[in-house]
């Protein structure tokens, strides 16, 4: 049971590059989140999936997407880096009522 | 709109008592969560609650009063690996996203 699980841990691209993001659980949890984190800063939510097929904005959608590929995997691609990208992204899932979120390790961008 | 307001800092002396507090605004919640983080760490979850009163996880406790919009983790027999920040979080009634105060910083002092 290795919970939930980012690729890749660390990156650096250039301004302008793509790149995708990507997040999987094997707890079998219905809803996954991205957030970004800023240095010193608390989480802001990026894009969320309440369930299987479903993805809504959240506060920080602008510059990204997203795609729930099936019940454990929730990618997020950012097509054009922009160097205010630059944070340590983490995705999370949740069971239905219960309120315990469990992170993944987190994915640390770099933008030049 | 809906906000949680957390102090940005709090300093405490190992082996003390400490309390982290978390006043909101929103329109409707679940439950109010706490969530510890250490330094180039992933959040991890620390406690819940959902209905006002006290809860007690060893070390930890965590108040809530809906009247008063408030809330508070507190932290007994303070440990120097105590030292992280903490960050309260409510889930939206009308959805499932979840809203997060901006962290306190827990600085220990020996």
């Amino acid at each position: 049971n290795a919970g939930v699980t980012q690729t890749p841990k660390f990156q650096v691209l250039k301004t302008g590059q793509s790149m995708t993001l990507q997040c999987a659980q094997d707890m079998n949890h219905n809803s996954m989140y991205w957030y970004r984190q800023d240095p010193g800063m608390g989480l802001r939510l990026i894009y969320y999936s309440a369930s299987e097929g479903t993805t809504d904005k959240g506060e920080v959608p602008n510059g990204y997407n997203v795609s729930r590929l099936n019940k454990r995997e929730f990618s997020l691609r950012l097509e054009s880096a922009a160097p205010s990208q630059t944070s340590v992204y983490f995705c999370a899932s949740i069971e239905g009522q219960q309120e315990t979120q469990y992170f993944g390790p987190g994915t640390r961008l770099l933008v030049l | 709109g809906q906000s949680l307001e957390q102090p940005s800092e709090v300093t405490a002396v190992e082996g003390a008592i400490v309390q982290i507090n978390c006043t909101y605004q929103t329109s409707g919640f679940y439950g109010l969560s706490w969530y510890q983080q250490h330094d180039g760490g992933a959040p991890t979850f620390l406690s819940y609650n959902a209905l006002d009163g006290l809860e007690e996880t060893g070390r930890f406790s965590s108040f809530l009063s809906r009247s008063d919009s408030y809330g508070y983790l507190l932290l007994q027999e303070l440990q120097m690996k105590d030292s992280a920040s903490y960050f309260c979080a409510v889930r939206d009634i009308g959805n499932y996203q979840l809203i997060w105060g901006a962290g306190t910083k827990l600085i220990i002092k020996p």
